[in-house]
């Protein structure tokens, strides 16, 4: 089955700063790389996603790349600002698959 | 307005005796889920329906149960819980029938058990 590794478990950023977070997939096969944010005490929220017909997509200061032959893909968040401290979780999920698989998840804080 | 929602929202119980977490969305989805959130190991997919009657395991799904018998509802059972079933428990939904889609989550179950 899939597996999704996701570094780093711990980031700190000074405001306004970029945050970078990076995972790792096993099944080639995979096609579908959500990102989920989740505050403190709240549920997980889709932020972004990215098809494997796309090498990169942006939405504001948030943006995700995929690079397929190293079966990685990171989250790039820019300009940083408090309210972006949560827990970022990355997954991966194939056409057709039903399953989808999170990775471990990262702690951002955003330091004032 | 639309939404998953969860009952209920803490649970402490002792081993052994049964319980049932309900898991209900107004959006007709096709497609829902059970994950497991603990500490450093992330969600995990306990099980997954992708419609009415239609059940799959996922990663973890020893010690649980599901059914599926109208699709705005999705039960998660513990027929006996155990300690190291104390966890955090999201349902999600999406419109699909597969993890290729926005999965929505409820607000979590805190389940402890004793």
């Amino acid at each position: 089955g899939e597996n999704v590794e996701q570094h780093p478990s711990t980031l700190s950023v000074q405001e306004g700063d970029s945050a970078v977070i990076k995972c790792t997939y096993s099944d080639s096969a995979s096609n579908y790389f959500p990102w989920y944010k989740q505050e403190l005490g709240k549920r997980p929220q889709l932020i972004i996603d990215i098809r494997s017909n796309v090498g990169e997509k942006k939405d504001q200061r948030i943006a995700v790349t995929l690079n397929k032959t190293a079966k990685h893909f990171s989250l790039h968040i820019t300009e940083t600002q408090p309210e972006d401290s949560a827990v970022y979780f990355c997954a991966a999920s194939g056409f057709g698959n039903e399953k989808l698989t999170f990775g471990t998840g990262t702690r951002l804080t955003i330091i004032p | 307005e639309a939404q998953v929602t969860q009952n209920p929202r803490y649970l402490i119980t002792v081993t052994g005796k049964k319980l049932t977490v309900t898991c209900s969305q107004n959006m007709n989805h096709e497609y829902m889920s059970w994950y497991r959130q603990d500490p450093g190991l992330g969600l995990r997919q306990i099980y997954y329906s992708m419609n009415v009657e239609v059940t799959d395991k996922g990663d973890v799904p020893e010690g649980y149960k599901v059914s599926r018998k109208e699709k705005r509802n999705f039960p998660l059972i513990l027929e006996s819980p155990s300690p190291n079933q104390t966890s955090l428990y999201f349902c999600a939904s999406s419109s699909g029938t597969s993890g290729w889609d926005t999965q929505y989550f409820g607000p979590g179950t805190r389940l402890t058990v004793l």
